[in-house]
């Protein structure tokens, strides 16, 4: 199965400013099939983007993600008090689908 | 508006069984593949099982050993996690969630439910 590696474990900053989160993925991702998720404990996750840079529907351009082969990126600009969560990168190339074990962006 | 409602998650003690069921609305469900994915307390997320629009192809988390099995009745509108030979591993909350396409790969998954617990227990 691809294996993807999240970094760093914990963000730790204050609103206002620019979040960074890297994943980086075992085997090539053909077509970019990468996604990112936000996840409040005990919501429904969030599905942010899909195939590695597109948004989904509703997320504001604050979100954006770029990469492709095996390093992806999401870039959180202006954090704003919502924004603080746990986020997944996730390859939907083939089955089995795999996550990474998350970034935890947390108020500083 | 596009919805998913769980049910079925309840104590359960090792070695038992366990039905999950998935209620769909508002969507074309018969269209669309489907998958379940946990968060055991304190994990991340964790995809268990996929199933393609007809139901003709499921996939599965290799560390599920076949225990598992994902289905759909197209005609209830209804996604279903039959879970045999429980392990105290298992116990997580339990998401449905909706690919947006006929497969449960090379769609992303865009629509979840709420979840349903599950925990695993003497």
């Amino acid at each position: 199965e691809i294996v993807l590696t999240q970094s760093p474990g914990t963000l730790s900053l204050s609103p206002g400013e620019r979040a960074t989160l890297s994943c980086r993925t075992s085997q090539r991702l053909t077509s970019n099939y990468l996604a990112w998720y936000q996840h409040k404990g005990g919501q429904a996750p969030r599905l942010l983007i899909s195939g590695a840079s597109r948004r989904a529907t509703g997320i504001p351009d604050r979100f954006s993600g770029s990469g492709s082969g095996t390093d992806f990126t999401l870039i959180i600009e202006r954090l704003e008090p919502d924004d603080f969560a746990v986020y997944y990168c996730q390859q939907y190339l083939t089955s089995p689908q795999t996550f990474g074990q998350g970034t935890k962006v947390e108020i500083k | 508006e596009e919805q998913l409602v769980e049910s079925g998650g309840r104590v359960v003690r090792p070695g038992g069984s366990l039905r999950l069921s998935c209620a769909a609305s508002g969507f074309d469900f018969g269209d669309l593949a489907m998958s379940w994915v946990r968060q055991a307390p304190g994990k991340g997320l964790e995809w268990v099982a996929g199933l393609n629009w007809n139901g003709g192809t499921a996939g599965y988390a290799e560390s599920l050993q076949g225990r598992f099995a994902i289905s759909r009745d197209n005609a209830k509108n209804a996604l279903y996690l039959q879970m045999d030979s429980l392990r105290g591993e298992d116990t997580a909350l339990y998401f449905c969630a909706q690919h947006r396409g006929p497969y449960h790969y090379t769609y992303p998954m865009h629509l979840w439910g709420q979840g349903t617990t599950v925990t695993v227990s003497s």
